[in-house]
């Protein structure tokens, strides 16, 4: 069966300090890799996705990047933490296949900029 | 993607069934219905989706209407831990189509003893 590991799961950085956030996924190969944040009583907001390695979409401007640099290996990056990335993100995978292409979610990150 | 409307809360007493309305009168032909729950501080758990035929699982069954503007998720038998917010979505299926997944602000359900 597929599982998705998100970590950490919890972090507090300092505003201006570097943030690597990790996923990956097994039991499947080529999934479509996918960031989301929700702020606090928000609904979801999707970040990023990925289709394949080294492929990287962006849906919003910010002060964040992603990288894939393996098949099922799917990272979120600032060099500069601003107050307002704090939240809670979640790293998601789908499998473009049949009917559906059902999205998963790990278990998510909560990040508190200070 | 088409955009749904839900009741922002609903309560369920514990042991009964659970029907949570939602609509989505813009839904395109080959535009899925997905549902996914979200419990406190957890990420969201897929529940089931459908396309025109009403669907049944291990968790919930999925009603939509024959002119494919309202669907229905029903909990057969709520517990407590089926309190959290449930979100109805419509997406295409395939991400290289545009089939983003986007979420609303969902219903919130509480389960009550």
């Amino acid at each position: 069966s597929q599982t998705i590991h998100q970590w950490p799961a919890t972090l507090v950085q300092p505003v201006g300090s570097p943030l690597s956030l990790e996923c990956t996924v097994e039991g499947t190969s080529n999934p479509n890799l996918y960031w989301y944040r929700q702020a606090a009583g928000r609904g979801l907001q999707l970040l990023f996705y990925s289709v394949g390695i080294g492929q990287i979409s962006s849906e919003v401007p910010q002060n964040l990047s992603a990288s894939r640099p393996q098949d099922r290996q799917f990272i979120l990056s600032s060099k500069k933490l601003l107050l307002s990335d704090s939240g809670f993100y979640l790293c998601a995978w789908s499998v473009t296949r049949g009917s559906g292409n059902t999205i998963y979610f790990g278990e998510g990150s909560w990040l508190t900029v200070v | 993607d088409a955009k749904t409307t839900q009741p922002p809360s609903m309560d369920c007493a514990e042991g009964r069934a659970a029907n949570l309305p939602c609509n989505h009168s813009t839904i395109s032909g080959n535009e899925y219905v997905y549902w996914y729950r979200q419990i406190h501080s957890q990420g969201p758990q897929y529940i089931i989706h459908g396309l025109k035929n009403n669907e049944t699982n291990e968790m919930a069954s999925l009603i939509i209407t024959e002119d494919r503007k309202s669907s229905t998720l029903i909990l057969p038998h709520a517990t407590l831990r089926d309190t959290a917010v449930y979100y109805c979505i419509v997406r295409v299926a395939f991400y290289n189509q545009g089939g983003k997944l986007i979420f609303g602000q969902g219903t919130e359900l509480s389960v009550k003893p």
